[in-house]
């Protein structure tokens, strides 16, 4: 199946500074990359996807980059503010077996005021 | 629409003892997914469904079952629990053709 690492762990940024997290996956067949945003105790929510035939998506202050060959992707988040602190999650849908996700570990950021 | 609904949200269970966790949605979502996440950990898969009548197992099925007799409910079955299964249980839905996946409150589950 597909494997999907993501790094670091945690982050902690100061205010303003931009954020980055990355993650790799296996499956070349992957073909979808959403990016979920947890904040403590609540469920995940989708913020921002990719699909593979995009190399770049921005929306606002988020932006994610996929790069096919190398099989990787990354969340980009600038001008960052303490309410984007939460877990994000990387995940690759390998779309040939019907939506199924394979998520990464996440990433704790925190965002110090 | 209430999105996904998950009950209970929290339950302490002893060793060896079942329940179910209910999961339903109203948004007419062919495919349904349970998660388990463990803490500081990601999403695993256990279980999902592509249809009504139609489930098949995850990275981490064991000790779980499933059923889904109406597209709306997905329920995870526990039998004989047991201590490895503490954890944080996420029910997801999406539909065919749009693949962004809806999560449910979650369920805090403690086996003592």
């Amino acid at each position: 199946g597909e494997n999907v690492e993501q790094h670091p762990s945690t982050l902690s940024v100061q205010e303003g500074d931009s954020a980055v997290i990355k993650c790799t996956y296996s499956d070349s067949a992957s073909n979808y990359f959403p990016w979920y945003k947890q904040e403590l105790g609540k469920r995940p929510q989708l913020i921002i996807d990719i699909r593979s035939n995009v190399g770049e998506k921005k929306d606002q202050r988020i932006a994610v980059t996929l790069n096919k060959t190398a099989k990787h992707f990354s969340l980009h988040i600038t001008e960052t503010q303490p309410e984007d602190s939460a877990v994000y999650f990387c995940a690759a849908e390998l779309g040939y077996t019907g939506n199924q996700f394979y998520f990464g570990t996440g990433t704790s950021l925190t965002v110090i005021p | 629409n209430a999105g996904v609904t998950q009950t209970p949200k929290f339950r302490i269970l002893k060793i060896g003892q079942s329940m179910t966790l209910q999961c339903a949605q109203d948004m007419n979502h062919n495919y349904m997914y349970w998660y388990r996440q463990d803490p500081g950990m990601g999403l695993k898969l256990i279980y999902y469904s592509v249809g009504a009548g139609i489930t098949d197992k995850g990275e981490v099925p064991n000790g779980y079952n499933v059923s889904r007799s109406t597209t709306e409910d997905f329920p995870l079955r526990l039998e004989l629990a047991a201590p490895s299964q503490t954890s944080v249980y996420f029910c997801a839905s999406n539909s065919l053709g749009s693949p962004e996946a809806f999560f449910g409150q979650g369920t805090r589950l403690t086996v003592v």
